[in-house]
């Protein structure tokens, strides 16, 4: 069965270095998402991204953010200074198309900020 | 704007009760509702979903909800527990365009033997 995955399972990284996250999205799914959760907190929606372009953000996703689908089958999440508050649990997840509402979740990059 | 409320932070079973965890939305446009499953260290699961169809909707694991509009409601029911159903559930509303889906703060099942 396809499924979403996301490398590295775990990040470590000193305040201040950049970041990059990635995902691969199941194979023709077109719409893609990021999502953060704070270690013992809701699941937070960061951005969605469709035909080569963000189309949603919320106001987590601040300067220091970036997507990028850099070929057929990645996307990553960049975060470019990182700081202690952005240590979560970071998801990736995918979406068939306009009539397929629900998506499917990578198992999670555990980012920690020292 | 979209909100979602899980009433019950935590919520404790005996294994073969029903099971019944609430989730109320506020949506200014015709929600699309999910509940999803998130086990220990894992990723989240999709349970079930409501687009508009059939108000009430059944899932994997025997679980289902029913989506009431009078009450804005979605909650979700599972008529026995099983210890293997022990897990993080939460709530989630998506606009009409599905780009932005927001979360409930998540309800915590316990299932005692």
């Amino acid at each position: 069965e396809p499924e979403v995955t996301q490398t590295p399972s775990h990040q470590v990284t000193q305040m201040g270095q950049e970041v990059i996250l990635r995902c691969v999205p199941i194979s023709n799914h077109l719409y893609f998402y990021w999502y953060r959760q704070i270690l013992g907190q809701k699941v937070e929606f960061l951005v969605s991204f469709y035909n080569n372009e963000i189309s949603e953000k919320s106001e987590i996703f601040d300067d220091q953010f970036s997507v990028e689908r850099p070929d057929g089958s990645n996307f990553t999440l960049k975060i470019r200074s990182t700081k202690l508050e952005d240590s979560a649990m970071y998801f990736c997840a995918s979406r068939a198309g306009a009539s397929f509402y629900e998506q499917y979740f990578g198992p999670g990059t555990r980012l920690t900020v020292t | 704007a979209q909100s979602v409320t899980q009433l019950g932070s935590h919520v404790s079973v005996s294994e073969g009760a029903l099971v019944l965890l609430r989730c109320n939305y506020s949506s200014s446009v015709p929600p699309y509702l999910f509940w999803y499953v998130q086990y220990p260290n894992q990723g989240l699961q999709l349970l079930l979903k409501y687009t508009s169809a059939a108000t009430l909707v059944k899932g994997i694991n025997g679980f289902e909800a029913e989506f009431k509009k009078s009450e804005t409601s979605f909650h979700l029911t599972k008529p026995s527990a099983h210890m293997r159903d022990a897990a993080e559930y939460f709530c989630a509303v998506s606009d009409d365009g599905g780009f932005k889906t927001i979360f409930g703060a998540g309800t915590r099942l316990f299932v005692k033997a």
